[in-house]
């Protein structure tokens, strides 16, 4: 079965700094990687995937992922950290095998920019 | 902006009442999805569509069926809601290929008392 950990549920990191959230992950196929980000009582939205191709991913709000197979990581970076950064961050894996495609979610990390 | 609404987006029931969440999009996408949020759990998939009339089973689909009859709307139903169904639900669009990522909906609030 296809699935993803995020091994911390809280991060705080200081304003300027640089941020990091970690995501493992379990597929048996090609993995498909996702991040979204939910702000307070919002839908989640999207950030950035890895399909295929190179192993540093660039996405919205100058977020980017680094996949590692050797690994099976696809944690998420930013250079540096703004305090509107602070928001509850999904990974996901997307499961070929199924006809709906279906996504796994993780439990979610909540990033606190601390100003 | 996906065109998801999602509606009711806050209601409060009691045990034992049927409630029905509606997901309504714009752009006639094949793939839909209804997922619960609950703290420690992340997202967890309850059903999916990918076409009218064609549904299937998530992870937790115990309690809740779904239904399709037209592209644009998904429904929800819980035929008797309890308490451990208080959660909020989200709806949400695939409108890529098989590479495409989700889109949500801003969620419905659900408090089955």
């Amino acid at each position: 079965a296809q699935s993803v950990a995020q091994p911390e549920d809280q991060v705080n990191v200081a304003e300027g700094n640089p941020l990091t959230v970690k995501c493992t992950y379990s597929v048996s196929g090609n993995p498909y990687l996702f991040w979204y980000v939910q702000y307070p009582n919002r839908g989640l939205q999207f950030l950035l995937k890895y399909i295929t191709g190179d192993n540093l991913v660039k996405g919205s709000y100058g977020f980017e992922a680094e996949f590692n197979k050797s690994q099976t990581s696809f944690h998420l970076k930013k250079p540096s950290a703004l305090v509107s950064d602070s928001a509850l961050y999904f990974c996901a894996v997307r499961d070929e095998s199924n006809t709906g495609n279906q996504f796994y979610f993780g439990t979610g990390t909540s990033l606190t920019v601390i100003p | 902006d996906a065109g998801i609404t999602q509606s009711p987006r806050h209601k409060v029931t009691e045990t034992g009442t049927p409630v029905t969440l509606r997901c309504h999009q714009t752009e006639n996408h094949r793939y839909m999805y209804w997922y619960r949020q609950d703290p420690g759990h992340g997202l967890r998939l309850i059903h999916y569509s990918y076409g009218v009339k064609d549904t299937d089973k998530g992870e937790v689909s115990d309690g809740y069926s779904v239904s399709r009859s037209k592209t644009e709307d998904f429904l929800l139903t819980l035929e008797s809601a309890t308490s451990s169904q208080t959660s909020v639900y989200f709806c949400a669009i695939r409108p890529g290929p098989n590479t495409g990522e989700l889109f949500f909906g801003e969620g419905s609030r659900l408090t089955v008392l």
